[in-house]
């Protein structure tokens, strides 16, 4: 079955650690993204790649980092330098290099708790 | 840059009524237009979208969006609605710079 694949389901952080989240697609898909949810906020984009080897800050990437190395995995590192970390995030891929007509696939989420 | 205003955060529908979740977009040209319904703790699905042509869409689960380009709006409407409908519902609107920008959502529960 095609999809993404988000690991782990459920992630708790200390204070002051890295963490990273992992995204992979067998869609072959160009284009990833990474989105944080928080309540009555909606979806806020982090980071997106249109093509491997190639990413953008989204609106809120301060505090996060990502790589693309390859076409199906696009994983996020919260840093410490984040503030306020706890929060769902979502990943998803879309075709064309993420062209806007396109619909995007989202993964499950990773929901992330800094304790 | 494009945005989207989703008016209502939470709606209360009884099962069998019909249901109209609002949107509004801001954006100069036609805009490409999505709803996607989110169940707790779950990732986005995809109920339809807008492109171009007939402004009235029809996507899964029964669910219908039309695109008012006067109104700068496209409303979703399910003419009868199931518990398995109580969920969050995201509106988003796309330009032309590969990215989505998204509604905060609104919550639609489902009485008995």
């Amino acid at each position: 079955d095609g999809g993404i694949t988000q690991s782990p389901k459920y992630l708790f952080r200390k204070e002051g650690q890295n963490v990273t989240l992992s995204c992979e697609q067998n869609l072959n898909h160009d284009a990833m993204y990474w989105y944080r949810q928080d309540p009555g906020q909606g979806l806020r984009l982090i980071y997106y790649s249109q093509i491997v080897n190639d990413f953008q800050k989204g609106d809120i990437a301060e505090g996060y980092s990502v790589s693309r190395e390859k076409k199906e995995s696009f994983p996020l590192t919260v840093t410490s330098a984040q503030k306020n970390p706890t929060a769902f995030y979502l990943c998803a891929s879309s075709m064309d290099r993420g062209a806007s007509y396109n619909e995007q696939f989202f993964g499950p989420g990773t929901r992330l708790t800094v304790l | 840059a494009q945005s989207v205003t989703q008016p209502d955060i939470h709606i209360t529908v009884s099962e069998g009524a019909s249901l109209e979740l609002r949107c509004n977009y801001s954006y100069g040209a036609t805009p490409y237009l999505f709803w996607y319904v989110q169940s707790p703790g779950q990732g986005l699905q995809l109920l339809l979208k807008y492109f171009s042509g007939d402004t009235l869409v029809q996507g899964i689960k029964g669910f219908e969006a039309e695109f008012k380009r006067s109104q700068s709006s496209f409303n979703l409407r399910k003419p009868s609605v199931h518990w398995s409908d109580a969920a969050e519902y995201f509106c988003a609107v796309g330009a032309n710079d590969y990215k989505l920008s998204f509604g905060a959502g609104t919550t639609v529960t489902v009485r008995a």
